[in-house]
């Protein structure tokens, strides 16, 4: 079946572990991004990729890295994780930056 | 300039009424502008989508309507049901082009009460 998968469905994580959510999508899309969602705050643009290669920072970019090797993978790093990066974590691509997004389940991270 | 501002927050209705959300953009250079819907425990996913050439969109229950000199935008959901219940996002964007992200505003929860 075509579409985004992540992993982990969810994690606990000491504060100050290093931690990467996976992200991989089959429909060749071009384009992928990094939210995290907050009670009362919607979506949040952490990282994006218009294209393998290519990264750029989203709106709350802090604590975060990304890298885009390939067309279909886009992990994300947290490098030293805080409390405050709790959050349910989505992934998502789009053929191109600003077209329709497909999202996929999402990553429920909880920092002690 | 970069701002979607989406109100109410929240919203309940009966089941049977019309949910109606409001979404508020600033950059008229925007040409895009989707509605997300998202059920707990799954990400969102695209409801409906209209370009400033029209002034509404109608797919089944779910009309948008825009009013491009106000610069805003509205979910109208007519014959709520309870399985309409969910998150629901706007958003704005350049279509097609590599010139921004889509913006998201903050999310509305509606509930439908049987």
């Amino acid at each position: 079946i075509a579409g985004i998968t992540q992993a982990p469905t969810s994690q606990i994580l000491a504060a100050g572990r290093r931690m990467t959510l996976r992200c991989t999508q089959d429909m060749r899309h071009n384009a992928m991004y990094w939210y995290r969602q907050d009670l009362g705050l919607g979506l949040r643009l952490i990282h994006y990729s218009n294209t393998a290669g290519t990264t750029g920072k989203g709106e709350v970019p802090d604590g975060y890295s990304v890298s885009r090797a390939n067309t279909d993978d886009f992990p994300l790093t947290l490098a030293s994780a805080v409390p405050s990066q709790t959050s349910v974590y989505f992934c998502a691509s789009s053929e191109y930056q600003s077209s329709e997004q497909f999202f996929g389940p999402g990553t429920r991270l909880t920092v002690l | 300039q970069q701002q979607v501002k989406q109100s109410p927050q929240s919203l309940i209705v009966q089941k049977g009424g019309i949910s109606i959300i409001n979404c508020a953009y600033e950059n008229t250079a925007f040409d895009y502008f989707p509605w997300y819907q998202q059920f707990p425990g799954k990400g969102p996913a695209l409801l409906i989508a209209i370009r400033p050439d029209v002034s509404e969109k109608k797919e089944g229950r779910f009309t948008i309507s825009f009013n491009k000199s106000a610069k805003q935008f509205s979910l109208h959901i007519m014959d709520s049901q309870p399985g309409d219940s969910a998150t629901y996002f706007c958003a704005a964007s350049y279509y097609g082009g590599s010139q921004g992200n889509l913006i998201f505003g903050k999310g509305t929860k509606l509930s439908v009460k049987p």
